[in-house]
C-alpha cells in the first residue's frame, strides 16, 4: 500500500512565524505536489515537483515555497505565516505519465492555525 | 476560471437509495477523471476513476458515468450507506499533463441518512 505521511496533523502558529510542512513518501514516486482545501474551494495545488530539486508553482503558489532535496521528501514552507493561510494542507503523490495514468495518493492532512 | 465544476455544495439521501453525484468540465484537454472520497480530518482517498474512451466504469456499489459531448460526468452510489457520508471531489487530468496534475472541483458533502 503507498503511504503518504505528515509531520504533524495539527499545528497552531503564530503571524510572522516560518513554518514547514514535511511529507515523505515511500512508493518511490516521482511526483509529489501539496495542495490546501478550504470549504467551497475544494483542493487547490500550492507547488508540485516531478523530480528531486525540481519544482513548479501551481495555482496559488504565493506566500509559500518547497524544497525537494530527496525523491522521498517533499517540504513546503511558509515563509512568513499570515492568518489568511489557515487551512487544511493536504500532501500528494503519483507515479510518472509515462508509468501509465493513476491518481494521486494523499496524506492524512495537517491542520493549521495561525493565530 | 473553474474548469472542473460540482454545483451541489451538499446532498442527503435516504439509506438504500441511490446517490448521484454530479461534475461538469470545460476543458476538452481533460482525459481521464477520477472521483474521490474525503472524511474530515483525513485525507481524500481515491474511488474509482474513468478514461475518455470509456462512457462508464463500475466497481462494486459504485458507477462512474462520462458522458463527452455535454462535458459531464457523474458518480452513482447504489445503494447508499450512511458509511458513505462524506465530501466527495471531482478530479479531471490530460495524460500528458506534465507531472500527472489533477483540477479538482469544490465538492459535494453527501449525507446518507439511516
Amino acid at each position: 500500500d503507498v503511504k503518504v505521511t505528515q509531520s504533524s496533523r495539527y499545528l497552531v502558529k503564530r503571524t510572522g512565524e516560518k513554518v514547514f510542512l514535511e511529507c515523505v513518501q515511500d512508493m518511490d514516486h516521482e511526483n509529489m505536489f501539496w495542495y490546501r482545501q478550504d470549504p467551497g474551494l475544494g483542493l487547490r495545488l500550492i507547488y508540485f515537483s516531478y523530480d528531486v530539486k525540481m519544482k513548479e508553482k501551481g495555482d496559488i503558489p504565493e506566500g509559500y515555497s518547497v524544497s525537494r532535496e530527496k525523491k522521498e521528501r517533499f517540504s513546503l514552507i511558509l515563509e512568513s505565516a499570515s492568518t489568511n493561510q489557515t487551512s487544511m494542507y493536504l500532501c500528494a503523490s503519483s507515479i510518472s505519465p509515462g508509468q501509465g495514468v493513476g491518481g494521486q495518493y494523499f496524506g492524512p492532512g495537517t491542520r493549521l492555525t495561525v493565530t | 476560471d473553474q474548469q472542473v465544476k460540482q454545483n451541489s455544495p451538499s446532498l442527503s439521501v435516504q439509506e438504500g437509495r441511490i446517490s448521484i453525484l454530479n461534475c461538469d468540465y470545460t476543458n476538452s484537454m481533460f482525459d481521464y477523471f477520477l472521483w474521490y472520497k474525503k472524511y474530515p480530518a483525513e485525507g481524500p482517498t481515491f474511488l474509482i476513476s474513468i478514461s475518455s474512451i470509456k462512457d462508464k466504469n463500475e466497481d462494486g456499489r459504485f458507477t462512474v458515468f462520462l458522458n463527452k459531448s455535454a462535458k459531464h460526468l457523474s458518480l452513482h452510489i447504489v445503494p447508499s450507506q450512511p458509511g458513505d457520508s462524506a465530501v466527495y471531489f471531482c478530479a479531471a487530468s490530460s495524460y500528458m499533463e506534465y507531472g500527472n496534475k489533477l483540477v479538482f472541483g469544490a465538492g459535494t458533502i453527501l449525507r446518507v441518512k439511516s
